[in-house]
């Protein structure tokens, strides 16, 4: 079953402007990983927060965790076409073993 | 590029049939995941292996197996195929075993059952 749940689930804007994607999960983590997807293709890694963060920053990504709210955003400034894609959040759960869990994803287009 | 490689891209298989999927970690990297992803959704956790060793699998059936060889590369082997089984198949390296380091996904391979 899936842990996290992404919304909107899909997002359609113009190049230049921001596109903000939310999850929410629902157990303890250890960390939280936003993945970028192109056309059903592998995942591509953008950022890791680990739980005792609240918020990070990677070129023109900025997320933020909320452990009470068991939420997080991801924040992509200043958005290129190229920025089409399905996004991923992955909660690390505490089990013992690297086990990613994955949200249900948005799906970006950014229109030139 | 994250150094993750798969084979095939891509496989037609029947109902019924065995598969062999094939996965190269990164350098320096001791531990791989396996994914499934239907389409529209997002993946779901297989297994894991550390160094050779089975240390974590999720709510798939037995007739999905694993193994993971000395050099770290890995193997997905999935019996009695049903129809359902058709999707995107992602493996990740990562190093650590129990860490909570990043995991680097390979293109995945496309499985197609008919």
């Amino acid at each position: 079953s899936q842990q996290g749940e992404e919304d909107p689930q899909a997002l359609s804007i113009q190049e230049g402007e921001n596109a903000t994607m939310n999850c929410s999960y629902k157990t303890s983590i250890n960390n939280l990983q936003w993945y970028r997807q192109n056309s059903g293709r592998g995942l591509v890694h953008l950022i890791l927060i680990r739980s005792n963060e609240r918020e990070k920053h990677s070129g023109r990504l900025r997320v933020t965790l909320d452990t009470s709210k068991k939420s997080s955003s991801l924040l992509i400034t200043a958005s290129r076409a190229a920025d089409t894609a399905s996004y991923f959040c992955a909660t690390a759960v505490p089990t013992g073993f690297q086990k990613l869990v994955f949200g249900t994803g948005t799906r970006l287009l950014v229109s030139p | 590029e994250t150094g993750v490689t798969q084979s095939p891209t891509h496989l037609i298989k029947t109902r019924g049939q065995q598969v062999t999927l094939r996965c190269s970690s990164q350098s320096g990297h001791n531990t791989v995941s396996w994914y499934q992803q239907a389409l529209g959704q997002g993946p779901q956790f297989i297994f894991q292996y550390y160094r050779e060793e089975e240390n974590g699998r999720g709510n798939f059936p037995p007739r999905f197996s694993g193994l993971q060889f000395p050099n770290y590369s890995s193997e997905l082997n999935v019996n009695a195929l049903e129809l359902d089984d058709s999707a995107l198949y992602l493996c990740a390296s990562s190093s650590g075993g129990a860490g909570t380091d990043t995991q680097y996904f390979g293109p995945g391979t496309r499985l197609t059952v008919l």
